[in-house]
């Protein structure tokens, strides 16, 4: 079946712009993460739904970055008034569910590479 | 600074076996993985271990966890040119949240 599929795959903006990434997880999945991973880093936690819930949004850098999940599916990553420190690979992953129960286990997509000029 | 450590790089003749090294932090982690990351691809999930076992070995690819010093490695036989990309390890630091190295970046010379 699909995988994450993720949207556009490069971002190119001007600084103060607002962009809104997309993810849409594997079909049934039904939690939801967004990373953010910096050239030569792993990916860092960002925030995370099940089903349309955002239970934790702890990874959050700053008020400017939020996200949505509203019908628990696809999702929005949104980033107002972009600066050039938020360029970075952004990368969604889905799984079944979540819990320490091996149906958590994590699937990314290929991730949207934002350049904030 | 992240909680899981790699070496950045490797090198690795064609035919020979790679092995990737990887400390974490977490005693509590349930699960540790190991994700490949080819150019313009996305993290592609290689194989998982959970943390009661010891071993576990999938065609190629053989996982060791050593829990009492919080090491993994990830070793790759009769290792092929298609094999070079950048492999991270991840620990399971919650239910949902994963903590990553920075990547260990392998190239398999001729």
């Amino acid at each position: 079946g699909a995988g994450v599929s993720q949207s556009p795959r490069y971002k190119v903006t001007k600084r103060g712009q607002d962009v809104a990434l997309r993810c849409d997880p594997i079909s049934g999945h039904v939690s939801l993460y967004w990373y953010r991973q910096a050239l030569g880093q792993g990916p860092e936690f960002l925030t995370y739904f099940n089903y349309e819930a955002q239970q934790d949004k702890s990874g959050l850098p700053n008020d400017r970055f939020s996200a949505e999940r509203p019908e628990g599916s696809i999702s929005t990553l949104t980033i107002q008034r972009t600066e050039q420190r938020d360029s970075a690979m952004y990368r969604c992953a889905s799984s079944l569910a979540s819990g320490g129960t091996g149906k958590n286990i994590q699937y990314f997509g290929a991730g949207t590479r934002l350049s904030v000029l | 600074g992240e909680d899981v450590e790699q070496s950045l790089f490797l090198s690795v003749r064609e035919g020979d076996s790679s092995v990737i090294n990887c400390t974490y932090t977490d005693s509590s982690s349930t699960y540790l993985y190991w994700y490949k990351q080819e150019p313009g691809a996305g993290l592609q999930l290689l194989t998982y271990i959970f943390s009661n076992m010891d071993m576990k070995q999938d065609q190629r690819l053989t996982v060791l966890l050593n829990k009492k010093d919080k090491h993994l490695s990830l070793r790759i036989a009769d290792t092929q040119t298609g094999d070079s990309a950048i492999y991270f390890c991840a620990e399971s630091i919650s239910d949902y949240k994963l903590s990553f190295g920075a990547g260990t970046t392998v190239t398999v010379r001729a």
